[in-house]
């Protein structure tokens, strides 16, 4: 595709329940990003990834969070035991480069509501 | 540590008005500086950033080194202006490649 795809775009579920995000960047990327967008709270770092290994994992929450990426490509982050202030919208973001030349390409966003 | 500080989380002005949204940072290295912006029900991207000293839809801004700002300003707002504003902080020198985001700036653009 020619952006950065998102699945699912909204995402209901219950307290406890896990869930998966899934991010398909752009081809050719090398780099991936989660972050996670708040109400009021900006855009909160998660995850990067450098091809299949993520070198700054800092960002994840708690261990209840994980992420992993395959074939240099898919990548999926994964929530456990879900808690209602993990709801937000969690942004994925793919660039060419390792060193950052600052352009980011953001896909639509999972909007997740844990009730 | 990296911090992105945007004091505004909400900016209103009139068309025609001239817009500031304020960006000031704290960060030791070298920094390159960034903002984006998310319209409405589309993606955040990439507005603008220093290193090219670009004026993209009528905004510039100018990196000040000594009071460690980052502003994006135009002259005249107009209505598709309204948006949400990112500034945001990459250091050039790391290999992680990571951006550092303010908590955004909502402009709103009255007709």
């Amino acid at each position: 595709g020619a952006g950065v795809s998102q699945s699912p775009s909204n995402k209901v579920t219950e307290k406890g329940k896990d869930v998966e995000l899934r991010c398909d960047p752009i081809s050719g990327h090398t780099a991936l990003y989660w972050y996670r967008q708040s109400l009021g709270q900006g855009l909160e770092f998660l995850i990067y990834f450098q091809g299949n290994s993520a070198p700054d994992k800092s960002g994840l929450p708690s261990d209840r969070f994980s992420a992993e990426r395959t074939g240099g490509s898919v990548s999926t982050l994964t929530i456990q035991r879900t808690q209602q202030e993990d709801s937000a919208v969690y942004l994925c973001a793919s660039s060419f480069r390792r060193t950052n030349t600052g352009e980011l390409f953001f896909g639509e966003g999972s909007r997740l509501t844990v009730l | 540590a990296q911090r992105v500080t945007q004091p505004e989380k909400l900016l209103s002005v009139f068309k025609g008005a001239p817009v500031e949204l304020k960006c000031n940072y704290s960060y030791s290295g070298s920094p390159e500086l960034f903002w984006y912006v998310q319209y409405s029900r589309q993606r955040l991207q990439l507005l603008l950033r220093h290193i090219s000293r670009e004026s993209i839809k009528g905004f510039t801004a100018d990196l000040n080194k000594g009071e460690t700002s980052f502003h994006l300003k135009k002259p005249f707002a107009q209505e598709e202006d309204s948006a949400m504003y990112y500034c945001a902080l990459s250091d050039r020198g790391s290999t992680l490649g990571r951006l550092y985001f303010g908590r955004g700036t909502q402009l709103t653009v009255w007709p």
